[in-house]
């Protein structure tokens, strides 16, 4: 089955700072999603990308897909409070769907 | 409002008593799907279930069950829940190779 590993597992950052969180994958990406959770919640979409190359920006949150389509990296710039939580990459992989480990972020004054 | 709706959120049972988790979502969304979410080991798929009366285990299917007698309702059931169960639950919905939309949560705990 397909994995998908991120790191780092978790991260501070003091606001105002940028930070990467990348998402490799065992297969070729056919298609990765992003999502956001604060501890204990429901998931939030943030981003999809389809084509090896695809960059997509929401915000301060730019997430990419490298050409070669297995890994993912998903970028802030200029951090905030509200940006703090867990970010989790996925993936289908025929009907099932795969999700990384999550990487927690903190955001220090 | 497009959403996913799971109840309860959070509840405390013992050892061998029989529960069900409800979820329900009104987006007319022909996937649905379970998952456990553990410290460490992130989320997990339970079940899912790609039409009614068609579905499948996922990576953790051990110990649930699950049922689809209509596209809304998707019901994870735990026949005899054992303290390995205790995990915060996500049922999700999905149209095709979309955003899969998640519930709130379940947080069930197994004394």
């Amino acid at each position: 089955s397909q994995e998908l590993e991120q790191s780092p597992q978790s991260l501070i950052v003091q606001e105002g700072k940028n930070l990467t969180i990348n998402c490799t994958s065992s297969k070729t990406l056919y298609g990765l999603y992003w999502y956001k959770q604060k501890y204990g919640e429901g998931l939030i979409f943030l981003m999809m990308l389809q084509k090896g190359g695809e960059e997509k920006s929401h915000e301060k949150i730019t997430a990419k897909l490298d050409e070669k389509k297995q890994q993912s990296s998903l970028h802030i710039t200029a951090s905030q409070p509200s940006h703090a939580g867990i970010y989790l990459c996925r993936t289908d992989s025929w009907g099932k769907l795969q999700f990384g480990a999550g990487t927690q972020v903190v955001v220090t004054p | 409002e497009a959403q996913v709706t799971q109840n309860p959120r959070y509840l405390i049972t013992v050892t061998g008593k029989k529960l069900t988790v409800t979820c329900s979502q009104n987006m007319n969304h022909e996937y649905m799907s379970w998952y456990r979410q553990d410290p460490g080991l992130g989320l997990r798929q339970i079940y899912y279930s790609m039409n009614v009366e068609v579905t499948d285990k996922g990576d953790v299917p051990e110990g649930y069950k699950v049922s689809r007698k209509e596209k809304r309702n998707f019901p994870l059931i735990l026949e005899s829940p054992s303290p390995n169960q205790t995990s915060l639950y996500f049922c999700a919905s999905q149209a095709g190779n979309t955003e899969a939309f998640f519930g709130q949560g379940t947080r069930l705990t197994v004394v």
